[in-house]
Parts: structure tokens; C-alpha cells; sequence
């Protein structure tokens, strides 16, 4: 069956550094996702992107954050000065289309600010 | 907020035991998902109910999905000590809103 794969599993970084998460979607998907979920806590909502711009955005996702679709198969987020409370795992998924389909997970990248 | 909320937030039983899960919403929604997930990993889809379907099942799954009250049930058979997860709905317009989630224990 074919997976979203997200790049580091983990990762620890200090305060005020950047960090990319990198992520594959799934490779005839045209929608991708960032979710993020501090760690006893609900899955967030980031970003939406489709046709190489972000549809939509929450609150949670400031300046200090971008995504990017480089080539044709990574999708990235981009934290360009971690703070403490950026410590989650981050979730990217992706879909084929908006309305009907099955949003597929990866497996999440764990990212620790100290 | 078009979230889902799940009740009840924690729910314990034995092996062979059924566990139901329940989800509310407030507005329309294109489908209603819900996701399992075991502890520190990532989301695991297990099944997608349109908003025109009313009930869906998948091996050990059976969902229904009330648009007029805005619920959902997840209803897990003959449980199993494998089945200890959590378990969130998420009900999907553009995107998925995920709701607090249900934290199954399934003891043998």
C-alpha cells in the first residue's frame, strides 16, 4: 500500500535554530498537509497546499513557519527559529483530491526544542 | 469550531468485549474519518463515511454517521489486546478537523 514517509522520525534542536521536516507524499497525490500534535494533545491543523501554494493556513502557523515543494516528490516545512512550544510531533499527509478522499498520514516526525 | 468531540475520553474493557466510540460535530461535512493511533506514532486510517451514508463497516469496524445530529459512532467487535490505541474522529470539509480523541484499553 503506498505511504506517506516523513523525514527525521526525530529530531532535537535548540532553541532559535532552524528546522525542516521533510516529507514524500504519496506520489499521485495533489494535496498536501501539515498537522502537528503536542504531545498529550489533539491534532492540529497547519497548512494545506495544492498546485505548488498554500490553500489555507490556522493561526498556528506564523511567520516563522513555511512549506515548500522543491521538486516533484518532497514537501517541506520549514521552522526558521524553533521556541520551546514548537516541541510536537509533526504529522504531513496527503490526498488525491479535496472533498471525498482519504487523507493518508505519515508516521510523523518528533521534533524536540530544549 | 468545526471540531469533532469524542466521548468517552477513556474507555477500559476486556478481551472479547465490544468497545463503542462516539464523535459530534457542528457543521456540514464532506466525510467523517476516523483515525487510530498507538501511542507516539503516527495516524492510521481506518475508515471514511460519506456524508450521505449512514453506516459502514470494515472487518471488525462497524461506523455510523448521523448528519441530523451531527454524530458518529466507531463500534470495535470482539476487542482485542491489539486494539489499545487511541482513536480520534476527524470530520473533513477542505480539511481534516480532528476531535480530542478516545483512549482505548483493551486488557486480556
Amino acid at each position: 500500500e503506498p505511504e506517506v514517509t516523513q523525514t527525521p522520525s526525530h529530531q532535537v534542536t535548540q532553541m532559535g535554530q532552524e528546522v525542516i521536516l521533510r516529507c514524500v507524499p504519496i506520489s499521485n497525490h495533489l494535496y498536501f498537509y501539515w498537522y502537528r500534535q503536542i504531545l498529550g494533545q489533539k491534532v492540529e491543523f497547519l497548512v494545506s497546499f495544492y498546485n505548488n501554494e498554500i490553500s489555507e493556513k490556522s493561526e498556528i502557523f506564523d511567520d516563522q513557519f513555511s512549506v515548500e515543494r522543491p521538486d516533484g516528490s518532497n514537501f517541506t516545512l520549514k521552522i526558521r527559529s524553533t521556541k520551546l512550544e514548537d516541541s510536537a510531533m509533526y504529522f504531513c499527509a496527503s490526498s488525491a483530491d479535496l472533498s471525498g478522499n482519504t487523507i493518508y498520514f505519515g508516521e510523523g516526525s518528533w521534533l524536540t526544542v530544549v | 469550531s468545526q471540531q469533532g468531540e469524542e466521548d468517552p475520553q477513556a474507555l477500559s474493557i476486556q478481551e472479547g468485549e465490544n468497545a463503542t466510540m462516539n464523535c459530534s460535530y457542528k457543521t456540514s461535512i464532506n466525510n467523517l474519518q476516523w483515525y487510530r493511533q498507538n501511542s507516539g506514532r503516527g495516524l492510521v486510517h481506518l475508515i471514511l463515511i460519506r456524508s450521505n451514508e449512514r453506516e459502514k463497516h470494515s472487518g471488525r469496524l462497524r461506523v455510523t454517521l448521523d448528519t441530523s445530529k451531527k454524530s458518529s459512532s466507531l463500534l470495535i467487535t470482539a476487542s482485542r489486546a491489539a486494539d489499545t490505541a487511541s482513536y480520534f474522529c476527524a470530520v473533513s470539509t477542505d480539511k481534516l478537523i480532528f476531535g480530542t480523541g478516545t483512549r482505548l484499553q483493551v486488557f486480556p
